[in-house]
């Protein structure tokens, strides 16, 4: 079946500091890819996603990259800032059901003035 | 995009009781679904809510404990029947907009159960 594994948090940096969360999946078939996030107080929502192998999907700063060979789909940022903190999801969709997302288990971030 | 209110945010029920989230969006769409995430575990989908049909529920998951009602394309409810501890989780409703783009989900703020 499909899982989702990444890093386990919480993740404690200091304003402009360098971000990975590193996400690894096993899926059947040829699956998208997705970070949802999820600040605190509201819904997750979609940050970014990869529909196929070394796509990069980017937005607001953070990039990620389908990597079909590691099956592997990293999430980074260059610069956090304290907006960022929050809590990160990896999440993968596979055989015709887009919406039935496979979610790993979250990590939290806090960013630091 | 979607808005999506749940109620409650957040409960403490006690064992053997039953709970009715409810979920109301600001559009009408096609999919809802509800997810649950239990303590130090990722979201896992428990049913998808038809409009006008039964829900369809997961591997793991049946209708007797969590019925699901979706009377119009706003609107569902999930009950947590005859709650146990092991019930202790955030309950989340999701929508799909209907833009066609996969794995593009909205979320509610969820519903916080804690079961004593």
């Amino acid at each position: 079946g499909n899982s989702v594994t990444q890093m386990e948090g919480p993740v404690t940096l200091s304003e402009e500091a360098f971000l990975t969360i590193n996400c690894t999946y096993t899926a059947t078939g040829y699956p998208s890819l997705f970070w949802y996030v999820q600040y605190p107080g509201e819904g997750l929502q979609l940050l970014l996603k990869a529909t196929k192998a070394d796509d990069k999907g980017s937005n607001k700063g953070f990039e990620a990259t389908y990597r079909k060979e590691t099956t592997s789909f990293h999430l980074e940022k260059g610069s956090v800032q304290v907006s960022d903190s929050a809590v990160y999801f990896c999440a993968l969709s596979s055989g015709g059901s887009n919406y039935k997302l496979t979610f790993g288990k979250g990590t939290l971030l806090t960013v630091n003035p | 995009s979607a808005v999506i209110s749940q109620k409650p945010s957040r409960d403490i029920c006690q064992r053997g009781t039953s709970l009715t989230i409810q979920c109301q969006v600001d559009s009408q769409v096609t999919m809802m679904f509800w997810y649950r995430q239990q303590p130090g575990q990722s979201l896992t989908l428990i049913a998808t809510a038809n409009q006008g049909s039964e829900a369809t529920y997961e591997s793991g998951f049946v209708i007797d404990k969590f019925p699901i009602s979706r009377p119009n394309l706003t609107f569902s409810t999930l009950t947590v029947s005859n709650m146990s501890p092991e019930d202790s989780s955030i309950y989340l409703c999701s929508v799909d907009p209907g833009t066609g783009a996969a794995g593009e989900l909205f979320f509610g703020e969820g519903s916080r159960l804690t079961v004593l």
